[in-house]
């Protein structure tokens, strides 16, 4: 069964610092993986996405992800965090199982990254 | 250009009761997708239309829900009688017909269901 695992329910970083959130991903065929954000009483935001090609993508806001194919990861990054950066972090991967333009999305429990000033 | 509303924001009732969510996706949009988030868990896929056709609808949790998307355009999800395990958020999504990255989906904000 394909699914997406984030295995921490909550980072926290002091601003400046570098931060990670994890993610994990079980899925047939190749892989199309992607961030959201979820600001408080927002919807959810489109951050990144892996298609192909170069295993480093940027998105916005300064993020970046690296898709490591042998572990099956896609760890979201930053240099430097900002406390605007407190939020909630989804990682999702496309449902392999159709194609065209059918857009499903297979998405984690999600991560509440919080950034100490 | 105006992103994916939905209505309402937050919906309080009671068990037994009936609620209708609706999403009104991107103006030409063919594509329009509901997932739902339980507390603290991961979100959920529960279906998918193309323009007026449901796709998929494989994610609906059993006949007490039902979406419809009239002439394909809005859509509204009712939950007939509502019971206390399908408090969550609901969200609404949608994307273009086989154009522009895959997978990249426009979200609403959800509308929020707390069943007493």
């Amino acid at each position: 069964a394909q699914s997406v695992a984030q295995p921490e329910d909550q980072v926290n970083v002091a601003e400046g610092n570098p931060l990670t959130v994890k993610c994990t991903y079980s899925v047939s065929g190749n892989p199309y993986l992607f961030w959201y954000v979820q600001y408080p009483n927002r919807g959810l935001q489109f951050l990144l996405k892996y298609i192909t090609g170069d295993n480093l993508v940027k998105g916005s806001y300064g993020f970046e992800a690296e898709f490591n194919k042998s572990q099956t990861s896609f760890h979201l990054k930053k240099p430097s965090a900002l406390v605007s950066d407190s939020a909630l972090y989804f990682c999702a991967v496309r449902d392999t199982t159709r194609t065209g333009g059918y857009n499903k999305l297979i998405f984690g429990a999600g991560t509440r990254l919080a950034v100490h000033p | 250009e105006a992103g994916v509303t939905q209505f309402p924001s937050h919906s309080v009732i009671e068990k037994g009761q009936t609620v209708t969510l609706r999403c009104d996706p991107i103006s030409g949009h063919d594509n329009l997708y509901w997932y739902r988030r339980v507390m603290g868990k991961e979100i959920k896929f529960l279906l998918h239309f193309v323009k007026e056709s449901k796709q998929d609808e494989s994610g609906m949790p059993n006949n007490r829900f039902l979406a419809e998307r009239t002439g394909g355009t809005y859509s509204t999800l009712k939950v007939q009688p509502a019971e206390l395990e399908d408090s969550g958020v609901y969200f609404c999504a949608s994307s273009s017909l086989g154009q522009g990255p895959p997978g990249e989906l426009f979200f609403g904000e959800g509308s929020r269901l707390t069943v007493l």
